[in-house]
């Protein structure tokens, strides 16, 4: 039972572009939402987060959006850089030790 | 400084033989967490602590076990009975709504 899902397994963009990656979750419950970026045979590394009080958080390059009603959030990563690639994971919480993770997308950013 | 180690990070074990991964953390945190990932898979649930001496089942606990007998340290344990147990394995820890990552062990099953 899969209640968070990233769709898309990969992604590839030019750098200087635009990454939008996509996850979506069925849990109307999770109140609390993650992306985390994890390179090869290293731990995930927290990037940023939003609490379903709000619809925008950003930090820097990097923008996570919450719509709620869909049960939708993407992060954007602007301008994306070749250093961005790496497997992002969208994670989600109902505030008690119930974290569920998407299976992940790959990100290109070809230089 | 502050952080989560997990040791060692390439670990082969024979098949049929128990093998112990190792967690500590220095941040203070009361949580900690047992992930495992799979080629193409989100990161699942084993086993997970919220205080000491205290632990839940997560989503795939079977043929796993561990301890929490101190508030920095969360080993887990691989036994003969787990099925399929090359992974990679994630410990978190977190003290709110954020889980903070390990480097990870690779375990391997000869």
């Amino acid at each position: 039972d899969q209640q968070v899902k990233q769709n898309s397994p990969s992604l590839s963009v030019q750098e200087g572009r635009i990454s939008i990656l996509n996850c979506d979750y069925t849990n109307s419950m999770f109140d609390y939402f993650l992306w985390y970026k994890k390179y090869p045979a290293e731990g995930p590394t927290f990037l940023i987060s939003i609490s379903s009080i709000k619809d925008k958080n950003e930090d820097g390059r990097f923008t996570v959006f919450l719509n709620k009603s869909a049960k939708h959030l993407s992060l954007h990563i602007v301008p994306s850089q070749p250093g961005d690639s790496a497997v992002y994971f969208c994670a989600a919480s109902d505030g008690g030790r119930d974290m569920r993770f998407g299976a992940g997308t790959r990100l290109t950013v070809k230089p | 400084d502050g952080g989560i180690t997990q040791s060692p990070k390439y670990l082969f074990r024979k098949e049929g033989q128990n093998v112990t991964l190792s967690c500590e953390q220095n941040l203070n945190h009361d949580a900690m967490y047992w992930y495992r990932q799979d080629p193409g898979q989100g990161l699942r649930l084993i086993y997970y602590s919220q205080i000491v001496n205290d632990f839940q089942k997560g989503d795939i606990a079977e043929g796993y076990s561990v301890s929490r007998e101190k508030k920095e340290s969360f080993p887990l344990t691989v036994t003969s009975a787990q099925k399929n147990p090359t992974a990679f394995y994630l410990c978190a820890s977190s003290a709110l709504d954020t889980q903070y990552f390990g480097p990870g062990t690779r375990l391997t099953v000869l």
